[in-house]
């Protein structure tokens, strides 16, 4: 059965690159990789998507390793305003699976 | 915001009733996904909908049943209500569902108390 797991938890200073990784082993060919924001009581918020290789937009980066098996998003120079927790999604047609997410807390 | 809505945002109810939970998708979004959230748990994946027709089902009980109407707005009807059926509820929408690169755009769910 395909699953996907995250870090609980971590936590982080003001500032600092923060690397959040997933690890989905059994990821099919047709998956992609999405990872989402949550704030407590607020509907997930779309961060980053990626197939492979690597992807960069204005907030983070996602990195994909060639086997796939796992992926690792990375927030550069987080503020406190990044405190919340991030979901990974591996997801095709007819197949949603989200990691029971990581809840960062980011310290002054 | 964006630009799905669900309603109600809050609804309290006793075990064994049954409730109905109302979303709509943003303008031009074909599909539509429900996901339940219980306190301090991940996301679970319900069922998605894409252009009135079911596309994938996760981990819905018998108990819950889903519609994707001809307005492509959706309903999840929550049935034999009990206590561990309290959770937020999230409806998402994206501009298509027939693969796993469409964004999901979250509304900002239903908060479902069971008494």
């Amino acid at each position: 059965l395909a699953k996907t797991t995250q870090p609980i938890s971590m936590d982080s200073y003001e500032g600092q690159e923060v690397n959040i990784t997933c690890s989905h082993n059994n990821i099919a060919t047709n998956d992609y990789i999405t990872w989402y924001q949550q704030f407590p009581s607020q509907g997930p918020r779309f961060i980053i998507q990626g197939y492979k290789t690597k992807v960069t937009n204005e907030v983070a980066s996602l990195f994909i390793p060639a086997d796939r098996k796992s992926s690792t998003l990375s927030l550069p120079r987080v503020s406190l305003s990044d405190t919340a927790v991030y979901y990974c999604l591996v997801a095709s047609a007819r197949k949603l699976i989200f990691g029971q997410g990581t809840e960062l807390s980011v310290k002054p | 915001d964006s630009g799905v809505t669900q309603t109600p945002k809050h609804l309290i109810t006793a075990t064994g009733q049954r409730v109905t939970l109302r979303c709509s998708p943003r303008s031009g979004d074909l599909s539509v996904y429900w996901y339940q959230q219980s306190l301090d748990q991940g996301l679970q994946f319900l069922i998605q909908y894409y252009n009135g027709e079911e596309r994938a089902k996760g981990n819905i009980l018998e108990r819950f049943s889903a519609q994707q109407f001809p307005d492509l707005h959706s309903e999840l009807n929550l049935s034999s209500l009990e206590l561990g059926d309290s959770a937020l509820y999230f409806c998402a929408s994206s501009v298509d569902g027939t693969s796993g690169k469409y964004e999901q755009f979250f509304g900002p769910g239903t908060r479902l108390t069971v008494l």
